[in-house]
């Protein structure tokens, strides 16, 4: 079965530095995309960048990026140069594949990220 | 473009009572999901569809939970009757086949039930 596992329930970081969020994941699939979503305390779900599995470089997207190990099964999130506003809770996704038909998709428990001044 | 539209943002009911939550996806998206958060249980794919059609209900919970989409622009859940286990915060999301990997949210439907 597909699973998606966060280690870490918290995190903090100085503002100004980088700082990574573990995400491993399982399934038999061969083809699945990975996700990360941030949700501020207001409650709301930003998506914040995308791996698919055939994808042969890490995908970034302005100051976050993927570091994406497939004989691992990891997809850890790299945010560069953190900023106050990064504090919030921050979810790995996995979307299983099934060729163009399937998009069901499970999320892992969530690091908590705080960005200390 | 307007996002995904939730509506109620937030409801109060006793057990017992029928909830229906409500949803607006994003024009010209085909796919629309409805998910669950809770601390307990972390967010969970309740159902979702294509082309208004339901693809996969796996996640919903039981019997008391049922979904529908009469059309591309307007998607239901509906809770009958509502438990308070049931008290969660629902999401809506959609998105397009063509850029099938990134799912935008709703603001999500905060549910109590008493």
């Amino acid at each position: 079965a597909q699973k998606i596992t966060q280690t870490q329930p918290g995190m903090f970081v100085q503002e100004k530095e980088a700082v990574t969020l573990d995400c491993t994941y399982d399934t038999s699939d061969q083809s699945y995309g990975l996700f990360w979503y941030k949700q501020p305390s207001s409650g709301e779900m930003i998506f914040l960048i995308y791996q698919g599995s055939y994808d042969e470089q890490n995908a970034t997207e302005g100051r976050y990026s993927l570091n994406f190990q497939k004989a691992r099964k990891s997809a850890n999130l790299v945010i560069s140069a953190s900023q106050l506003g990064d504090s919030a809770m921050y979810f790995c996704a996995m979307r299983e594949g099934k060729g163009t038909g399937g998009f069901k998709t499970i999320f892992g428990a969530g690091t908590r990220l705080f960005v200390k001044a | 473009d307007a996002g995904v539209i939730q509506s109620p943002r937030h409801e109060v009911t006793e057990m017992g009572q029928e909830v229906t939550l409500r949803c607006k996806p994003i024009s010209g998206h085909d796919y629309l999901f409805w998910y669950r958060q809770t601390m307990m249980r972390g967010l969970e794919l309740l159902i979702y569809f294509n082309n208004n059609v339901p693809i996969d209900d796996s996640g919903m919970p039981e019997d008391r939970f049922s979904a529908k989409m009469p059309n591309a622009s307007f998607s239901t859940l509906k809770i009958q009757p509502s438990e308070p286990r049931d008290s969660a915060v629902y999401f809506c999301a959609s998105s397009n086949q063509t850029r099938a990997e990134t799912q935008y949210f709703g603001p999500g439907t905060r549910l109590l039930v008493l």
